[in-house]
């Protein structure tokens, strides 16, 4: 069965850009979770979707959002993109809303120059 | 404030010998716990878990224990093997959601 997927691995952006990253969850997985890992503040929640719904969100700037797809696709897009948002982003996704088991991707890498 | 940390950055251990790796959390809501092992250019993988209502599950080589008290947990691989050697992340959450907290990682060296 196949995993995470997550597009693109890698991207440069410049300052005041927007970008915008994806991510296919494995087949009859209901809940994307999305995640960034820095240096500094290590992994960190930013949002989840279940059911094309949004239904937890971290701690982050409105710049940050996300949307599911009824096939449970997931996007996030980062917009006006500051040099503190390179990071690796990790998607995730879970059968359920409660499972704790998360299943992540490879991550798509963000430069920001 | 980090509500979930590993004090320990690094750990490096013999094959065949414990490898005890270490985490705290200060939020007394939480009440899952999960232990993630992540190599490079790859996503955590999960390890196992816990729930509050018990102290110790094992897996295989891969026991975690709680000490509710002391808002504290450790995972223990026995016998360590060199493939071991990755980054481990403890993660903890509310009412086994998917919402996890994440401790900075303990990079685990298994030596031959």
């Amino acid at each position: 069965k196949a995993g995470v997927t997550q597009t693109p691995r890698y991207l440069i952006k410049t300052r005041g850009q927007q970008v915008t990253l994806s991510c296919s969850p494995i087949s009859g997985h209901r809940s994307v979770s999305w995640y960034q890992q820095t240096p500094g503040q290590g992994l960190q929640f930013l949002f989840e979707y279940f059911s094309e719904t949004q239904r937890n969100k971290g701690n982050f700037p409105g710049r940050f959002s996300g949307r599911q797809f009824s096939n449970s696709r997931s996007e996030m897009n980062v917009s006006t993109l500051e040099l503190g948002d390179s990071a690796l982003y990790l998607c995730a996704s879970s059968l359920g809303l409660h499972t704790g088991e998360l299943f992540f991707g490879e991550g798509s890498r963000l430069t920001v120059l | 404030d980090q509500q979930v940390k590993q004090n320990s950055p690094s750990l490096s251990v013999q094959e065949g010998r414990i490898s005890i790796l270490n985490c705290d959390y200060t939020n007394s809501m939480f009440d899952y716990f999960l232990w993630y092992k992540k190599y490079p250019a790859e996503g955590p993988t999960f390890l196992i878990s816990i729930s509050s209502i018990k102290d110790k599950n094992e897996d295989g080589r891969f026991t975690v224990f709680l000490n509710k008290s002391a808002k504290h947990l450790s995972l223990h691989i026995v016998p360590s093997q060199p493939g071991d050697s990755a980054v481990y992340f403890c993660a903890a959450s509310e009412g086994a959601g998917n919402m996890l907290t994440f401790g900075g990682g303990t990079r685990l060296m298994v030596k031959p």
